[in-house]
């Protein structure tokens, strides 16, 4: 089975709190693709972060890391000193590519950062 | 650079009725991608257009159809709606087709069937 979960249907912190959203997968297929999107109270995704199964790199952009751990599945998302403006709903994805792209999307995680 | 136009913004219809979507992308881009979004289903990916072919395709039954134009705008189409498609649905363009290329998504379009 393919799937994605993210546990934490909301999260709220205070500004300046660091946050860590879970995301954890289920796949069989080796090659693989992980995603961060973000969705503002706006509606529109942006894109955060794409990952691939063979790149196990953490990876960190300003306020904010992800942890990829191949051997538990995850590929959790940490934002660092949040911010109000962080303020969002996040996705966690799965792309499989085993002849057709195949997305699998998480079921979001609503932040709220309080100032 | 004027970002993923998607028109209309809103719309209401009823059960039955058929509806298209238009998605604008940013100019010089030529895939786009649309997607499902509903509280009780989530995020869905329906399918992509590059260079006026479908290049890959979600798991909808054919009431959802699309197409892409020449000038790289995309239209999407839901047939025999029913009060389940009532979604936002998302439109993203991106350079080229594939993994590696990063997609900007427009502001969508909130379907409501009644």
């Amino acid at each position: 089975a393919q799937k994605v979960t993210q546990a934490q249907t909301e999260i709220s912190v205070v500004e300046k709190e660091d946050v860590t959203l879970d995301c954890v997968y289920e796949t069989r297929d080796t090659t693989y693709y992980l995603f961060w999107y973000k969705q503002p109270p706006s509606g529109e995704l942006v894109f955060l972060i794409r990952r691939n199964s063979f790149d196990e790199q953490n990876e960190i952009s300003g306020r904010y890391s992800w942890n990829f751990q191949k051997s538990t599945s995850s590929f959790n998302f940490t934002i660092t000193a949040s911010q109000v403006v962080d303020s969002a709903v996040y996705f966690c994805a799965l792309i499989l590519a085993s002849g057709t792209y195949k997305y699998i999307f998480g079921t979001g995680t609503r932040l709220k950062v309080l100032a | 650079k004027a970002g993923v136009t998607q028109t209309p913004r809103y719309l209401i219809k009823t059960r039955g009725q058929q509806v298209t979507l238009s998605c604008s992308p940013i100019s010089g881009h030529r895939s786009v991608s649309w997607y499902q979004q509903t509280p009780g289903q989530g995020l869905q990916f329906l399918f992509e257009y590059f260079s006026e072919t479908q290049r890959n395709k979600g798991n909808f039954p054919g009431r959802f159809s699309g197409r892409q134009f020449s000038n790289s705008r995309s239209e999407m189409n839901v047939s025999t709606l029913e009060l389940g498609d009532s979604a936002l649905y998302l439109c993203a363009s991106s350079l080229a087709s594939g993994i590696y290329v990063e997609q900007f998504f427009g502001p969508g379009t909130r379907l409501t069937v009644l």
